[in-house]
């Protein structure tokens, strides 16, 4: 299928664990970006990407470190896992910068 | 169940009727703008979009409209279906080429 696809759709975890959430698209596109979306469906960009070179830095904490090996993959590192990170995560791409597709979403809940 | 998104503004309308989602963007130099319908538990889907040098565009059962002057935005679903129940996010994109998502409304169709 065509799509952005993101791994793993639900992550548990204690609070201080680190973990990772991928995403891939094989759409084409040359933009990828991560979006924080809040109990309240806030969504806030948080990074983006273009062929593989951070665009955008929110003023995200650097326990957030986004890792681009290639145009079609974006993944999101996280450390030292915080209560206030539990939100659902969204990975998004573009291929001109208007029309973004967004993947399915990685829930994160931190215990 | 989910809780999250309770406080959202809620619009209900009745299936067969048309619907209106207003938003206000903030941003006098934003560009291009974008409606996104988010169902639960999946991340937000392309509805349309508009660029700032057009009024008015429609798609098939949409037309989203924007106004300049007051720097309004509104979606306009026409026979409202079921499906259609969902989340709608307008996002506007300004001079940092990122998109700022409004709040979201929730759209409730009754049979």
């Amino acid at each position: 299928d065509t799509a952005v696809s993101q791994t793993p759709k639900y992550l548990v975890t204690q609070m201080g664990n680190d973990k990772s959430i991928k995403c891939e698209q094989n759409l084409g596109h040359d933009t990828m970006y991560w979006y924080k979306q809040d109990s309240k469906k806030f969504l806030k960009i948080m990074f983006s990407y273009n062929n593989k070179e951070l665009i955008i830095n929110e003023t995200v904490p650097n326990r957030f470190s986004p890792k681009s090996p290639d145009k079609a993959h974006l993944n999101l590192h996280i450390n030292s896992l915080e209560l206030g990170d539990s939100a659902v995560y969204f990975c998004a791409s573009s291929p001109t910068g208007d029309t973004q597709y967004f993947g399915p979403g990685t829930r994160l809940t931190v215990l | 169940g989910e809780s999250v998104g309770l406080h959202l503004p809620t619009l209900s309308v009745q299936e067969g009727d048309n619907s209106i989602i207003n938003c206000a963007y903030s941003n006098s130099a934003s560009d291009y703008f974008i409606w996104y319908k988010q169902e639960s538990g999946k991340g937000p889907q392309f509805i349309i979009d508009i660029r700032s040098n057009m009024d008015k565009r429609q798609g098939q059962r949409v037309t989203v409209l924007l106004n300049k002057t007051v720097k309004h935005l509104s979606l306009q679903i026409a026979a409202t279906q079921p499906g259609d129940s969902a989340v709608y996010f307008c996002a506007e994109r300004g001079q940092t080429d990122k998109l700022i998502f409004g709040t979201g409304t929730r759209l409730q169709v009754f049979p």
